[in-house]
């Protein structure tokens, strides 16, 4: 079946404009994950949803940082007045929410904000 | 905070070569544990993981991983290489004061099998 899907592949952008990632996970998995990816470090999380609702926001690395999910399907992850710091692969997971679990990865959008 | 560490940055082999690499995670609780696998221009995909039961894990393309509780480690295994293994791995684990939900990543380990 179909896998986690990202949009856009790339994204570059102007430091100072607002940006919006859309992930769509696969069908019937309840939680989706966001995480960032910077040059030579793994992967750091940034908020997880169950259902609509985001139990753990914690990750998020500034109040610039944003994420919505509706319909428990697509969610967006918008980051306001972007920064140089904000350059990085920004990647999507989705699971189906129960535990213990397997986190299912899409191929990621890659910012670059000059 | 939880948090994980995979001591070889990067590894170079040849093909037939043994592979073993380095995962060490810092919480003693009960934890689940993974290994991802990123092929050159892929995404992450699961290599194997690690819930409970026999610590000795098998997964796909050959691999094994140890999970040795008292050493807090989870080293990934493979006996002999094969150029298409060359990719980027990370070792990641979810529970103790992180929670089951959010995965906790090394810095990864990229591999060169040279053919």
């Amino acid at each position: 079946g179909a896998g986690v899907s990202q949009s856009p592949s790339n994204k570059v952008t102007e430091k100072g404009k607002d940006v919006e990632l859309r992930c769509d996970p696969i069908s019937g998995h309840t939680a989706l994950y966001w995480y960032r990816q910077r040059l030579g470090q793994g992967l750091e999380f940034l908020i997880y949803f169950q259902g609509n609702s985001a139990p753990d926001k914690s990750g998020l690395p500034s109040d610039r940082f944003s994420a919505e999910r509706t319909g428990e399907s697509v969610s967006t992850l918008t980051i306001q007045r972007t920064q140089q710091e904000d350059s990085a692969v920004y990647l999507c997971a989705s699971s189906l929410g129960q535990l213990p679990d397997e986190q299912f990865f899409g191929p990621g959008t890659r910012l670059t904000v000059l | 905070a939880q948090s994980v560490s995979q001591h070889n940055h990067h590894v170079i082999l040849s093909e037939a070569a043994s592979l073993e690499l380095g995962c060490n995670y810092s919480y003693g609780g009960t934890v689940n544990l993974f290994w991802y696998v990123q092929y050159p221009g892929q995404h992450l995909q699961l290599l194997l993981k690690y819930f409970s039961g026999d610590p000795l894990v098998k997964g796909i393309k050959g691999f094994e991983a140890e999970f040795i509780k008292s050493k807090f480690s989870f080293n990934l295994r493979k006996p002999s290489v094969q150029w298409s293994d060359t990719a980027e791995y990370f070792c990641a684990v979810n529970g103790g004061y992180t929670g089951f939900q959010k995965l906790v990543f090394g810095t990864g380990t990229r591999l060169l099998v040279s053919p």
